[in-house]
């Protein structure tokens, strides 16, 4: 199983970004996936979750400006951030999930960077 | 939202010391607490799932209890690499939630 997040960076407040997690070594279409962000030397925080058959749930910080997607045909899970503010800064990771529960693979996670 | 409370917020071991790290619930989560492992610059490891579950290829020094609102990981006779941050996580209802983590350091 392996999981490589792409699409990060530094970007200005109120712009956008899409994140990108491809995913190997599984069948990517059987699995829910979840993305998680780690703000600079602080806790995990759970962001979006996309089922195997697309059903979403977000974290409410995010709600309404970030959109969790799947390509099951290129084995990638997006993740685009609109209306980005200062503390969406934070390692973004994509995570695998057999059932909603626990993260069984992470990926290496990609920085996004939100400042002026 | 369902909190999860860690302590210690830091812990100073030496290795080869047996240790509980604790983390509790703001409301019933049955078994749905799960521990992670995260070195520095390294991803979030799973250790445990559902409480008490064992996971593949994780060493048998770690172990996981309770349910409801209180559960504890248990390292025994802690090794030098495994220090590191420790999370839980609950899956009980949305949205999933981490506690802040403890950090268990080397005395």
């Amino acid at each position: 199983v392996q999981l490589v997040e792409s699409g990060g960076g530094l970007v200005q407040p109120g712009k956008s970004l899409k994140l990108s997690c491809s995913a190997s070594g599984f069948t990517f279409s059987s699995y829910g996936m979840h993305w998680i962000r780690q703000a600079p030397g602080k806790g995990l925080d759970w962001v979006a979750y996309i089922s195997s058959s697309s059903g979403t749930v977000y974290a409410d910080a995010v709600k309404g400006r970030f959109t969790i997607s799947r390509d099951n045909a290129k084995n990638t899970l997006y993740l685009q951030l609109n209306s980005l503010k200062s503390e969406d800064t934070a390692i973004y990771y994509c995570a695998r999930t057999i059932t909603t529960g626990y993260f069984d693979y992470w990926g290496q996670g990609v920085m996004v960077t939100v400042s002026s | 939202d369902i909190m999860l409370t860690q302590s210690p917020a830091t812990l100073s071991v030496t290795p080869g010391e047996s240790i509980s790290l604790s983390c509790r619930a703001s409301q019933s989560i049955s078994t749905n607490l799960h521990w992670y492992q995260q070195k520095p610059n390294e991803s979030p490891r799973v250790l445990i799932k559902y409480a008490s579950q064992t996971i593949s290829g994780i060493p048998s020094r770690f172990s996981g209890s309770g349910s409801g609102t209180d559960f504890t990981l248990n390292i025994n006779r802690v090794e030098p690499e495994d220090f590191s941050v420790y999370y839980c996580q609950q899956s009980n209802s949305w949205p999933l939630t981490f506690g802040s983590g403890t950090k268990l350091e080397i005395k």
